[in-house]
């Protein structure tokens, strides 16, 4: 069974600062795996979808990376804001199954 | 629609009471998937339909629980007899194919509450 874990729980980082989530997963056969963030009380956003075959991906200020062979993800988040405060949440799809498999997120907090 | 759509947002329900959560997916979309975020909880999946295809029930903790997906589109997800421990936020994505790297697109959510 998938097992995905993120790290850290929790991060209160100061406007302004870079900062990377992290995500690891126990079975390397993923057909992709996918950001999300969850404001409270919301739906879940997608972020970035990385493919099997890809390494990374990038939106604005945001940028995942995706290696396989050691089960890990990486979340980057440059000149942080305000507004980035969020649950940041990862999902990956198996091979051998169709469900998103969940981490517990990171919930991050950005000071003024 | 332009997304995912869910209702009603909020639902609060007496104990043993049925009730019926809707989902309308992206238009065009094959896949739909049910999931359950409790408080303080990760998501926890439900059930996943593709197409045609028989739907995948694994997730669906017990016999209480069923969904149905009409027409290839419209979903519902149905709790019989309600309990307290079924009070959640449920979530319903879709995504236009499963497998090989599609995005998955969830709605905002039905908060169920069961007093």
């Amino acid at each position: 069974k998938q097992e995905v874990t993120q790290i850290p729980a929790a991060l209160s980082v100061p406007e302004g600062e870079n900062l990377v989530l992290n995500c690891s997963f126990t079975d390397s056969a993923i057909y992709n795996l996918q950001w999300f963030r969850q404001d409270p009380g919301k739906g879940l956003t997608s972020l970035l979808l990385i493919q099997s075959s890809q390494r990374e991906q990038t939106s604005g200020r945001l940028n995942a990376s995706l290696d396989k062979s050691s089960g890990r993800s990486t979340l980057y988040i440059a000149a942080s804001q305000p507004g980035d405060s969020a649950t940041y949440l990862c999902a990956v799809t198996t091979n051998s199954g169709y469900a998103l498999n969940f981490g517990k997120g990171t919930s991050l907090l950005v000071t003024p | 629609g332009a997304g995912v759509s869910q209702s009603p947002s909020n639902k609060v329900t007496e104990k043993g009471k049925d009730v019926e959560l809707r989902c309308d997916p992206i238009s065009g979309h094959t896949a739909l998937y049910w999931y359950r975020q409790s408080l303080g909880q990760g998501l926890e999946f439900l059930i996943y339909f593709q197409g045609n295809s028989a739907p995948d029930k694994s997730g669906l903790p017990s016999d209480r629980f069923s969904a149905e997906r009409t027409g290839g589109s419209v979903s519902t997800l149905t709790i019989q007899r309600t309990q307290q421990e079924d009070s959640a936020v449920y979530l319903c994505a879709s995504s236009a194919r499963t497998g090989t790297g599609t995005e998955a697109f969830f709605g905002q959510g039905t908060r169920l509450t069961v007093v």
